[in-house]
């Protein structure tokens, strides 16, 4: 069946460093792919998305290109902030159902 | 603004004893979620709605129950709630159901945090 694998945390840098969190998915056909962000005792919040392949989202810095050939879709942002501290869950929408990875948690140190 | 909305934000019931978590929402989507997401996991999806079908997922205990009485409201009704019940309960909507080639993004609510004494 479909399935989403992301790196495991927690994740640890400094203010301003470079971030990638890596996300790699297993589905049949052209799944819709999402990453999205949940901060502390709140609900989860799409951070940016792409539908087909060679897509690029991008959201308040944070972006990812759907990439067919090795099936991922990594986060990256240039240069995090404090307030970027959360859980990141990648996710991909086919056959009625999203499936959600593990999650990713980021510490930005001031 | 439209918006999910999920009452109570936190929740105590004690073992044993009914609890019913409630979602409304004011996007006028057709679909309403509800997840189950324990600390440092992932959301795992327990049912959904579309429109009034009710889709139960195949290992859902039968402990959980759901009611979607008009388009707005959803509730998450735990018949005995066990300590392994103890959990952050998501309500989420979404404009169709999730389907290949769709852009099937989903709105959560806060959440409901249940603890179980």
């Amino acid at each position: 069946g479909d399935s989403v694998t992301q790196m495991e945390g927690p994740v640890t840098l400094s203010e301003e460093a470079f971030l990638t969190i890596n996300c790699t998915y297993t589905a049949t056909g052209y799944p819709s792919l999402f990453w999205y962000v949940q901060y502390p005792g709140e609900g989860l919040q799409l951070l940016l998305k792409a539908t087909k392949a060679d897509d690029k989202g991008s959201n308040k810095g944070f972006e990812a290109t759907y990439r067919k050939e090795t099936t991922s879709f990594h986060l990256e942002k240039g240069s995090v902030q404090v307030s970027d501290s959360a859980v990141y869950f990648c996710a991909l929408t086919g056959g009625f159902k999203t499936i959600f990875g593990a999650g990713t948690r980021l510490f930005v140190k001031a | 603004d439209a918006m999910v909305i999920q009452n109570p934000r936190y929740q105590v019931t004690q073992f044993g004893k009914p609890v019913t978590l409630s979602c409304s929402q004011t996007l006028n989507h057709n679909v309403m979620y509800w997840y189950q997401q324990k600390s440092s996991q992932a959301p795992k999806l327990l049912f959904h709605y579309y429109d009034k079908d009710f889709n139960n997922e195949a290992d859902t205990p039968d402990n959980f129950q759901s009611r979607r009485p008009n388009t707005s409201f959803c509730f998450l009704d735990i018949r005995s709630p066990g300590l392994g019940d103890a959990a952050m309960y998501l309500c989420a909507t979404s404009r169709t159901q999730a389907q290949r080639g769709n852009s099937n993004e989903q709105f959560f609510g806060p959440g409901t945090r249940l603890t179980v004494l």
